[in-house]
């Protein structure tokens, strides 16, 4: 089946950093992307669609300043969260539609932790 | 209202117990239903999916659609502590869109040895 991967699983950063998190399409191509973010005990919210070879299209309350995407590859997708602060703290996940648009397969997530 | 409701638990139940978790949704128009399994600190897992009405069995896990009801159903056969975990249900007007996709809140299930 499709398998998503996601890289790092967790890191700690200081307030102020960039932090740079990968998502990998590793048996199949993604053409689309997917970016969640996701709070302790609530659902995922949908932050950005990424897009090979053109821009990201976010949500609406989205900074697309700090939360910056770039779909390089057809088989990695980056989001790097500029100048970190504690409140960017979560778990971020990542996604990609299998194929023929198969549902969406998850990464394992990536949990922040600005300090 | 929200789109979609998932009673959020938590849930607690003996190993070997039948287990229903529910959602309803307001939107008519979707098309395609899913239950992931989430383990705390990991990624969402499609556990199943259907297209429109019916009912799907893979093992112990059993997904029902009632369309005309706007209600979904996962049942899970002789549950096992590894089966504690958050589930979600999600929905979409088409298969593979993340815009399109609705998640419910998630249950949370423990299955106690």
């Amino acid at each position: 089946g499709a398998v998503v991967s996601q890289h790092p699983s967790w890191v700690i950063c200081k307030s102020g950093t960039s932090v740079k998190i990968e998502c990998r399409s590793l048996d199949f191509q993604a053409t689309t992307m997917f970016w969640y973010r996701q709070f302790p005990k609530q659902s995922l919210m949908l932050m950005a669609t990424s897009n090979e070879g053109s821009k990201a299209t976010y949500e609406q309350g989205v900074e697309k300043d700090k939360f910056l995407i770039n779909h390089a590859s057809l088989t990695l997708s980056t989001l790097t969260v500029t100048s970190a602060h504690p409140e960017d703290s979560s778990f971020y996940i990542c996604s990609a539609p299998g194929q023929n648009n198969s549902p969406l397969h998850f990464g394992n997530g990536t949990r922040l932790t600005v300090t | 209202q929200k789109e979609v409701e998932q009673d959020p638990g938590p849930l607690s139940v003996p190993e070997g117990a039948i287990v229903s978790l529910n959602c309803t949704y307001s939107n008519s128009a979707f098309q395609y239903f899913m239950w992931y399994r989430q383990y705390s600190r990991k990624g969402p897992e499609l556990l199943m999916y259907t297209y429109s009405s019916g009912n799907k069995e893979d093992g112990r896990f059993t997904a029902q659609v009632d369309k005309s009801s706007k209600y979904i159903s996962l049942f899970i056969r002789d549950s096992q502590p590894s089966d504690s975990a958050t589930y979600l249900c999600a929905m979409s007007l088409r298969s593979g869109s993340a815009r399109q996709l609705t998640f419910g809140s998630g249950t949370q299930l423990t299955v106690l040895p």
